[in-house]
């Protein structure tokens, strides 16, 4: 059984720049969840997918998306980087509702300068 | 409306006695709650999960917690501490069947030797 991945580790923008951050979910799980974490700061949630649909959203703005695909991994683009956006992304994956927990990547520290 | 209240944003105890980690929360509907650890530059570790079934609830490395509907809270324990427990600790709710996970600002737990 393999866990959640994401790619890349590690990301340095400038602002102003788009991002893409990808993520593969768990085996067997069909919805993933995307998590902001500020230093110091506990997860804030951005979105959650499940087949392939937006099905939840947090207090993010537009500039902020994603995309499911047909095997479940996702995708998280923000667009017009600004400087606190930088943060641990984390995303998350489930089976069908996070009822019962999910699993979490080990995230993709990007730094916006 | 959620919340989540982590009572304390730092605790410190010595190896070899008792773990205390205190979380209120608030939920309109009848929530899952968990609690995950985050080890430093790693991603979330589920601990435990209460889903409506027995109030306490046992999870991984010994941890434990107990439902307390009355006082609205589910603090997390352990009868002994060791050194790798080291670690940022979280509470979560999440509605039943719902999403929009809310997560406690954190606890900090340090173990002295």
């Amino acid at each position: 059984e393999t866990g959640v991945t994401q790619s890349p580790t590690h990301l340095i923008k400038t602002r102003g720049q788009q991002v893409t951050l990808r993520c593969s979910s768990q085996s067997g799980h069909n919805t993933v969840s995307w998590y902001q974490q500020a230093l110091g700061q506990g997860p804030q949630f951005i979105f959650q997918y499940y087949r392939e649909e937006e099905n939840g959203r947090g207090n993010f703005p537009p500039r902020f998306s994603g995309l499911q695909f047909p095997n479940y991994s996702s995708e998280l683009n923000v667009n017009a980087l600004e400087l606190d956006d930088s943060a641990l992304y984390l995303c998350a994956s489930s089976w069908t509702t996070p009822d019962y927990g999910y699993t979490f990547g080990s995230g993709t520290r990007l730094t916006v300068v | 409306a959620q919340s989540v209240t982590q009572l304390d944003s730092h605790v410190s105890v010595s190896e070899g006695t008792p773990v205390l980690l205190r979380c209120n929360y608030s939920s309109s509907y009848s929530p899952s709650l968990f609690w995950y650890v985050q080890h430093p530059n790693k991603g979330l570790q589920l601990l435990l999960k209460y889903t409506s079934a027995a109030t306490l609830v046992k999870g991984i490395n010994g941890f434990e917690a107990e439902f307390k509907k009355s006082e609205t809270s589910f603090h997390l324990t352990k009868p002994s501490a060791h050194m790798s427990d080291a670690a940022e600790y979280f509470c979560v709710v999440t509605p039943a069947g719902g999403f929009k996970t809310i997560f406690g600002a954190g606890t900090r737990l340090f173990v002295k030797a």
